[in-house]
């Protein structure tokens, strides 16, 4: 059975310094993999993914993240936070075959200035 | 390009009663899904209709269903509502062609709340 966990609630940075949302996983098969955010009183916006290829994956606002199939983990990273962007950050995992998509259960990030 | 809408945007009903939500996706979009979102369960997925089929189905009781017309629009309903209903119900779309590979689009959601 899929699945994906958020292992952290709430992970809190200062300005200017590396942020890292963790995300691990589990498929059957080949994963695809995202990352999404949501920005209070917004709906959820699409950060980046991995499909195949590199490991290292670049997406929207500086983000990125890095595929480990070891580990079965998809990390988020920015290596200089802001305080925009502070958001509740989730993790999201579909095999190949096209099964429904789960979400993690969400990070909160907070960035003080 | 417009993005995904939803109506109504918020909606209070009371238990026992039912209600249809409604969704239009991205022109050119074929897959819409639908979740409920609340502070304690999460993102919690409901259904996926790709070309007015349903694809996928998350773990939730019959009373909630939905269907998807021949213009890729959407509607989900829930009959006999309870009061563990209430939440913000997001709507996504994606091009979907078959793959799982395209990432969603998503709604600013209903927020429903049962009396």
């Amino acid at each position: 059975a899929q699945s994906v966990a958020q292992p952290e609630d709430q992970v809190n940075v200062a300005e200017g310094n590396p942020l890292t949302v963790k995300c691990t996983y589990s498929v059957s098969g080949n994963p695809y993999l995202f990352w999404y955010v949501q920005y209070p009183n917004r709906g959820l916006q699409f950060l980046l993914k991995y499909i195949t290829g590199d490991n290292l994956v670049k997406g929207s606002y500086g983000f990125e993240a890095e595929f480990n199939k070891s580990q079965t983990s998809f990390h988020l990273k920015k290596p200089s936070a802001l305080v925009s962007d502070s958001a509740l950050y989730f993790c999201a995992v579909r095999d190949s075959s096209a099964s429904k998509i789960i979400f993690g259960s969400g990070t909160r990030l907070s960035i003080r200035p | 390009k417009a993005g995904v809408t939803q109506t109504p945007r918020y909606l209070i009903k009371t238990r026992g009663q039912q209600v249809t939500l409604s969704c239009s996706p991205i022109s050119g979009h074929r897959s819409v899904s639908w979740y409920q979102q609340t502070p304690g369960q999460g993102l919690q997925f409901l259904f996926e209709y790709f070309s007015e089929t349903q694809r996928n189905k998350g773990n939730f009781p019959g009373r909630f269903s939905g269907r998807q017309f021949s213009n890729s629009r959407s509607e989900m309903n829930v009959s006999t509502l309870e009061l563990g209903d209430s939440a913000l119900y997001l709507c996504a779309s994606s091009l979907a062609g078959g793959q799982g590979y395209n990432e969603q689009f998503f709604g600013p959601g209903t927020r429903l709340t049962v009396l």
